[in-house]
């Protein structure tokens, strides 16, 4: 079935390294990607998505490019800060079904 | 805009009772769907109710069943709940086009079943 796979947690980095979280998919039909990030105590907020081979979603800094070669949607950004400590979820959904699939998550602690 | 809002935030309940959770979507969103997240099995969707109709399930018994208003609110009822059924329920909201369309989350009602 459709699935979705990301690197095991947590991820501890110093304030303005380089991020990359990695995120691979397994999919019927065409998916769409997302990336979902929850702060403490709170509930998802969308991050970025892309929608279709070859697309970039950025946000706030953050960068993920849809490879369909490689079935991933790899999270990346250049230079982390303390807020940026948050859980990221990788996600997909499949058409026009509204069913989001998650991956377990991976919890991130920017250290100053 | 105001956003997705769930009541009540917390709820703390007894083993064989059954708990009812709202969700009021964004307004002129017709789509809600529910997720259970707990530690150790992450996000998994219950259902989704696209005008008044549920339109996709997860797999879930059907203790877990939802309803949506005319106005889109939806309520998600669990009957009999179990210990296991401690878990943060989020609903989301979307205008029900799918795929690329974005769906917007609410805060979540914790759950503690003791």
């Amino acid at each position: 079935g459709d699935s979705v796979t990301q690197m095991e947690g947590p991820v501890t980095l110093s304030e303005e390294a380089f991020l990359t979280i990695n995120c691979t998919y397994t999919a019927t039909g065409y998916p769409s990607l997302f990336w979902y990030v929850q702060y403490p105590g709170e509930g998802l907020q969308l991050l970025l998505k892309a929608t279709k081979a070859d697309d970039k979603g950025s946000n706030k800094g953050f960068e993920a490019t849809y490879r369909k070669e490689t079935t991933s949607f790899h999270l990346e950004k250049g230079s982390v800060q303390v807020s940026d400590s948050a859980v990221y979820f990788c996600a997909l959904r499949i058409g026009r079904d509204d069913k989001i699939i998650f991956g377990k998550g991976t919890r991130l602690h920017i250290l100053p | 805009k105001a956003g997705v809002t769930q009541t009540p935030r917390y709820l703390i309940k007894t083993r064989g009772q059954q708990v009812t959770l709202s969700c009021s979507p964004i307004s002129g969103h017709r789509s809600v769907s529910w997720y259970q997240q707990t530690p150790g099995q992450g996000l998994q969707f219950l259902f989704e109710y696209f005008s008044e109709t549920q339109r996709n399930k997860g797999n879930f018994p059907g203790r877990f069943s939802g309803r949506q208003f005319s106005n889109s609110r939806s309520e998600m009822n669990v009957s009999t709940l179990e210990l296991g059924d401690s878990a943060l329920y989020l609903c989301a909201s979307s205008s029900g086009g799918g795929g690329g369309d974005t769906q917007y989350f609410g805060p979540g009602t914790r759950l503690t079943v003791l």
